[in-house]
């Protein structure tokens, strides 16, 4: 069965770094997602992503996030420069069109990845 | 806007007992409605989904319907398994599809 993948399952990074979260979403999917969840905490969309432009973004996703979809298979979610809450899991997700104006309301989630900014 | 409400955990149970989670939604429009299952260390699943009223979607022994008139999607086992254990998650995708909105999650634990 296809799946989402995320790579790497773990980063540690210092505080001011910039880092690169990847994702793979399933192949025959025209949307994609990130979501992030702080420990304990509820999961939270930031930004999903069609067509090659951001479709709709919440207010976690300020100017320090920034999502690329650099060739025709991984989708890229980018921090400029991490701060400690930005700890978290982010969950890469993606889902296939209903139409052709509107996603699947399914979308199916990868494994996360664990962002430790120290 | 939208969200989802779901009660508060942790939630205890010997193996074999009756499960409720309740979930309660507020949306505009008409939101399909899932549960999602969070083992510890691992990422989302899902469970079941309901896209329109009065539907119910099932699996693994999980149930939920689909109630417009109550605003509701609670989720039932009839006899839950330590294998169970696990958060799960209420959650709706908005008319347009963009986004999913998550309530706080309930972990549970079954007890052998």
């Amino acid at each position: 069965e296809p799946e989402v993948t995320q790579t790497p399952s773990h980063q540690v990074t210092q505080m001011g770094q910039e880092v690169i979260l990847r994702c793979v979403p399933i192949s025959n999917h025209l949307y994609f997602y990130w979501y992030r969840q702080i420990l304990g905490q509820k999961v939270e969309f930031l930004v999903s992503f069609y067509n090659n432009e951001i479709s709709e973004k919440s207010e976690i996703f300020d100017d320090q996030f920034s999502v690329e979809r650099p060739d025709g298979s991984n989708f890229t979610l980018k921090i400029r420069s991490t701060k400690l809450e930005d700890s978290a899991m982010y969950f890469c997700a993606s889902s296939t069109p209903r139409d052709p104006a509107k996603p699947s309301y399914e979308q199916y989630f990868g494994p996360g990845t664990r962002l430790t900014v120290t | 806007g939208n969200s989802v409400t779901q009660m508060e955990g942790p939630v205890t149970l010997s193996e074999e007992a009756f499960l409720t989670i309740n979930c309660t939604y507020t949306a505009t429009g008409y939101p399909s409605l899932f549960w999602y299952v969070q083992y510890p260390g691992e990422g989302l699943q899902l469970l079941l989904k309901a896209t329109k009223a009065d539907d119910k979607g099932s699996n693994k022994g999980f149930e939920a319907t689909y109630r417009k008139e109550t605003t509701s999607f609670h989720l039932e086992k009839g006899s839950v398994q330590v294998s169970d254990s696990a958060v799960y998650f209420c959650a709706l995708t908005n008319t347009g599809g963009f986004k999913t909105i998550f309530g706080a999650g309930t972990r549970l634990f079954v007890k052998a």
